[in-house]
C-alpha cells in the first residue's frame, strides 16, 4: 500500500514569515494529494488539494507543488498568520485502491 | 445544512463490551470512511465504503466492523473492545471517492478501559 512521510513534525515561525511542508509518497500510480488543516479540538478540514496532472496551485497564500518524479510534494503558506496556528496533514490516494493515506501531521505554530 | 454527524461524541467504556459509533451525512455522498487519530501516527484509515452494500479494509481493520444498509449511515462497530483501540474517531464522506474532497465528522473519543 501507500506510505507517507511528513516532514518536518513541528514548525515554528514568527508571523508574516512562510512556512513549507513537505511530504514524500511511495506509490507512483498515487494522483490525488490533498492537504487537510486541523485546529486544536477540532475536526480535518480541506485546504488545498492537487492532482497528477498539475505542478503547481495556488489558493491566495497557500500553495501547493508537486514532483512526480520525486515522489514528493509540499505546502507553501506566505504572510503566516497566528490563525494559521494548527496542525496540517499531507496525503495521497490512488484510484485503484480507493483509501486515502495521510502523512502524521506538522503542527505549525505562528507566534505574533 | 450538510453536515457529517457522530454518535456519541465521548465515551468510556471497558474491556469487551460491543459498542457502536454511529455515523451519518445528509449530503447523499456516495464514498464514506472511518479513521482513528492517534498522537504522533496521524489519521489511519480503518474502513471505506463506496456505496451501499460496498465495505473494505483501510490501512487499521482489525478489530472493527462497519455496515453499509443505507446511503447515509456507516456505523462503525467494535464487538470486544480492546484498550488499544482508545483512540479519536472520525467519519468521513465524499461525493464520490477517496480522490475528492472529505467532509470529516465531529469525531469521538473512545477510552476503553
Amino acid at each position: 500500500g501507500e506510505n507517507v512521510e511528513q516532514h518536518p513534525s513541528t514548525l515554528s515561525v514568527q508571523e508574516g514569515d512562510s512556512a513549507v511542508i513537505k511530504c514524500t509518497y511511495s506509490d507512483s500510480a498515487s494522483n490525488y494529494f490533498p492537504w487537510y488543516k486541523q485546529e486544536l479540538g477540532k475536526r480535518p478540514q480541506l485546504i488545498i488539494d492537487i492532482r497528477s496532472n498539475v505542478g503547481e496551485k495556488k489558493d491566495q497564500r497557500i500553495a501547493v507543488t508537486l514532483n512526480k518524479t520525486a515522489k514528493h510534494f509540499s505546502l507553501h503558506i506566505t504572510e503566516t498568520q497566528p490563525e494559521d496556528s494548527a496542525v496540517y496533514f499531507c496525503a495521497a490516494s490512488s484510484s485503484g485502491y480507493s483509501t486515502l493515506t495521510f502523512g502524521k501531521g506538522t503542527m505549525l505554530l505562528v507566534s505574533p | 445544512e450538510a453536515q457529517v454527524t457522530q454518535n456519541p461524541r465521548y465515551l468510556i467504556t471497558v474491556t469487551g463490551k460491543k459498542l457502536t459509533v454511529t455515523c451519518s451525512q445528509n449530503m447523499n455522498h456516495e464514498y464514506m470512511s472511518w479513521y482513528r487519530q492517534d498522537p504522533g501516527l496521524g489519521l489511519r484509515q480503518i474502513y471505506y465504503s463506496m456505496n451501499v452494500e460496498v465495505t473494505d479494509k483501510g490501512d487499521v481493520p482489525e478489530g472493527y466492523k462497519v455496515s453499509r444498509k443505507e446511503k447515509r449511515n456507516f456505523p462503525l462497530i467494535l464487538e470486544s473492545p480492546s484498550p488499544n483501540q482508545t483512540s479519536l474517531y472520525f467519519c468521513a464522506s465524499s461525493w464520490w471517492g477517496e480522490s475528492d474532497t472529505q467532509y470529516f465528522g465531529p469525531g469521538t473519543r473512545l477510552t476503553v478501559l
